[in-house]
């Protein structure tokens, strides 16, 4: 199956800091999701995107579906952003499959 | 905007018993997905509806079933239940099985 692998898994920011959250895809992909798993387990939708860019806010995303990568932009991080990022693809058959995910701690 | 709907939100329930867990997609919503996140993992697929019919299944069980009715919703049966199966039980739905699934809140599975 498909693999996906999410960098870095950990990642501590002082508030105000941005930082990127990189997802790589092994194979060509129908749909790519991020979403962002808050501290009481809740899966937010954050971007659909399985080509081109998006912007929502202070978060923005960027696929590249020829090298099978996609980028996740935070700016300006606040403590509410803390959480895990997931990844998630499918190929065929419409599940999703996700990455391991990035744990982001934002520090005031 | 309406979005998906799952009960229990919590679940407590001893070895070997049975559990049901109920999801009400997004109104329009035909198609329907059932995801198991264990402690620390990410969440696996492990079973999907559309139009009432099962269409595609992952890593689920034989001790669990599930199924989708007239109205969309769908409920996961799981039976002889183990440790193991203590999750947060996700379900999400779409739209003609494709583009964006939305997620419901999840149900906290707690086996003793």
């Amino acid at each position: 199956g498909i693999q996906v692998e999410q960098s870095p898994p950990d990642l501590i920011l002082q508030e105000g800091a941005n930082s990127t959250l990189r997802c790589n895809f092994s194979d060509s992909v129908n749909n790519l999701q991020w979403f962002h798993q808050n501290p009481w387990g809740q899966l937010i939708n954050l971007f659909y995107i399985p080509s081109g860019t998006k912007q929502n806010g202070r978060l923005s995303a960027t696929t590249v579906a020829t090298e099978r990568y996609s980028l996740l932009y935070i700016s300006s991080s606040q403590t509410t952003d803390s959480g895990v990022y997931f990844c998630a693809v499918e190929t065929s058959g419409s599940r999703l499959t996700f990455g391991e995910g990035t744990q982001l701690t934002v520090n005031p | 905007a309406a979005g998906v709907i799952q009960s229990p939100r919590h679940l407590i329930k001893e070895k070997r018993e049975t559990a049901t867990l109920k999801c009400y997609p997004i109104p329009r919503h035909d198609t329907v997905y059932w995801y198991q996140q264990g402690p620390g993992q990410d969440p696996q697929f492990l079973i999907s509806f559309y139009e009432k019919m099962q269409s595609d299944k992952g890593s689920i069980p034989d001790r669990f079933s599930a199924q989708q009715f007239s109205d969309y919703h769908s409920e996961l049966n799981m039976s002889s239940l183990e440790l193991g199966d203590s999750a947060l039980y996700f379900c999400a739905s779409s739209y003609l099985g494709a583009y964006e699934q939305y997620f419901g809140p999840g149900t906290r599975l707690t086996v003793t």
